[in-house]
């Protein structure tokens, strides 16, 4: 299994411009998350899915859009990049357990918006 | 709501003297609790969690943290620090498949 992947690993973008983070898990996961991680701040979740054609908003959404056509896909677009959006962005997988909820971390994509 | 507060953003501990970080949760139902680490440049590895079986938890490369209900506490210790354990460490809570983190507690361990 190669978990939970994400590309790009670096981008720049130019303010205005779009792009689509990708995320993809090959464990047949249910919940997919995305998060960003901002210095002193840990990790804030941007949007959430419980299923394929399910999304929801998480505690930072505003600028990103998510769709979820397969249970394997969760990508994360920018619609009008920010300098404020440059972050580092980690794409979660999880599914429930015995004792809770069990959480896979993709390796991150590190954004920077001039 | 649920939230995580880690105290101090920055521990700073000689080789080989203990490492405590702290954190403290609100939940109005009882929690799953988490300490994640994150080395330089690199993704979040789980440390250990707590899922109501034992109040101790033992993880990985001899780390343990202790839920307190009365404290509302969930503290990481490690007895012996190593240099490898520069890193920043972040507690986590969910009630379901999403977490809530605090905002990291940065290690640096002197030589």
């Amino acid at each position: 299994n190669a978990g939970v992947t994400q590309t790009p690993k670096f981008q720049v973008l130019k303010t205005g411009q779009s792009m689509t983070l990708q995320c993809a898990q090959d464990m047949n996961h249910e919940y997919m998350s995305w998060y960003r991680q901002d210095p002193g701040m840990g990790l804030r979740l941007i949007h959430y899915s419980v299923g394929a054609g399910i999304t929801d908003q998480g505690e930072v959404p505003n600028g990103y859009n998510v769709s979820r056509s397969t249970t394997e896909d969760f990508p994360l677009r920018l619609l009008s990049a920010a300098p404020s959006q440059t972050s580092v962005y980690f794409c979660a997988s999880s599914y429930v357990t015995g004792g809770g909820y069990e959480q896979y971390f993709g390796p991150g994509t590190r954004l920077t918006v001039t | 709501a649920q939230s995580v507060t880690q105290l101090g953003s920055h521990v700073s501990v000689s080789e080989g003297a203990l490492v405590l970080l702290r954190c403290n949760y609100s939940s109005s139902v009882p929690p799953y609790l988490f300490w994640y680490v994150q080395y330089p440049n690199q993704g979040l590895q789980l440390l250990l969690k707590y899922t109501s079986a034992a109040t101790l938890v033992k993880g990985i490369n001899g780390f343990e943290a202790e839920f307190k209900k009365s404290e509302t506490s969930f503290h990481l210790t490690k007895p012996s620090a190593h240099m490898s354990d520069a890193a920043e460490y972040f507690c986590a809570l969910s009630n379901d498949y999403k977490l809530s983190f605090g905002a990291g507690t940065t290690v640096t361990v002197r030589a």
